[in-house]
């Protein structure tokens, strides 16, 4: 069965640190990828997404994430996090447009100030 | 642009009773999921439809859970008879398959309560 995983479940960091999540995922061929982030009590949005071309994404909020076929992975990163960060983040993926979207467990970002 | 609107967006209710979620589409768009989120359980995707008409039902939970799409701007999620377990936040999402990469876009979601 298709899956995604995100391997940290909470994450800790002050500001100013750098951020980098994991994801990674069992499909084979090709998939188009994505990130979303939630902030407390509100809906899912898009973060950054990839299909095609350069495997190094930049999405909004200073976010990037590197697609690495080889290793099945899809991080996210962002050099230095703000108190704003503090959400949570969700990995996806589909076998293309149409397809259904498989999200991972989540990531909860807490960033002290 | 008016994105995926539900509604309610609080709906508080008693054990046993009936509860009817509703969800309105980006105008367009010809896929409609409803997830359910839980922290137990994180996003649960329950039932998706194509053009109306539904293609995997399979995380429904249950038969108290039915799921309709009469028209291509609107869809219901109806629980009857409602247990404290249905407790989470419903969301509602759509995207347009024919172009771009499935992208889903989320409605704010219903926060559900069984008393």
């Amino acid at each position: 069965a298709q899956s995604v995983s995100q391997h940290n479940h909470h994450v800790i960091l002050s500001e100013a640190a750098s951020l980098e999540l994991g994801c990674n995922y069992s499909y084979g061929g090709t998939v188009n990828l994505f990130w979303y982030v939630q902030y407390p009590g509100q809906h899912l949005q898009l973060l950054l997404k990839y299909f095609s071309g350069d495997p190094l994404v930049k999405g909004i909020k200073g976010f990037e994430a590197e697609f690495i076929k080889s290793k099945f992975s899809f991080n996210l990163r962002k050099p230095s996090v703000q108190w704003s960060d503090t959400a949570e983040y969700f990995c996806a993926v589909n076998k293309g447009a149409g397809n259904m979207l498989t999200f991972g467990g989540g990531t909860r970002l807490m960033v002290k100030p | 642009d008016a994105g995926v609107i539900q509604s309610p967006r609080h709906e508080v209710t008693e054990m046993g009773q009936e509860v009817t979620l509703r969800c309105k589409p980006i105008s367009g768009h010809d896929y409609l999921f409803w997830y359910r989120q839980t922290m137990m359980r994180g996003l649960e995707l329950l039932i998706y439809f194509n053009n109306n008409v539904p293609i995997d039902d399979s995380g429904m939970p249950e038969d108290r859970f039915s799921a309709k799409m009469p028209n291509a701007s609107f869809s219901t999620l109806k629980i009857q008879p409602s247990e404290p377990r249905d407790s989470a936040v419903y969301f509602c999402a759509s995207s347009l398959a024919g172009v771009g990469t499935g992208e889903l876009f989320f409605g704010e979601g219903s926060r559900l309560t069984v008393l």
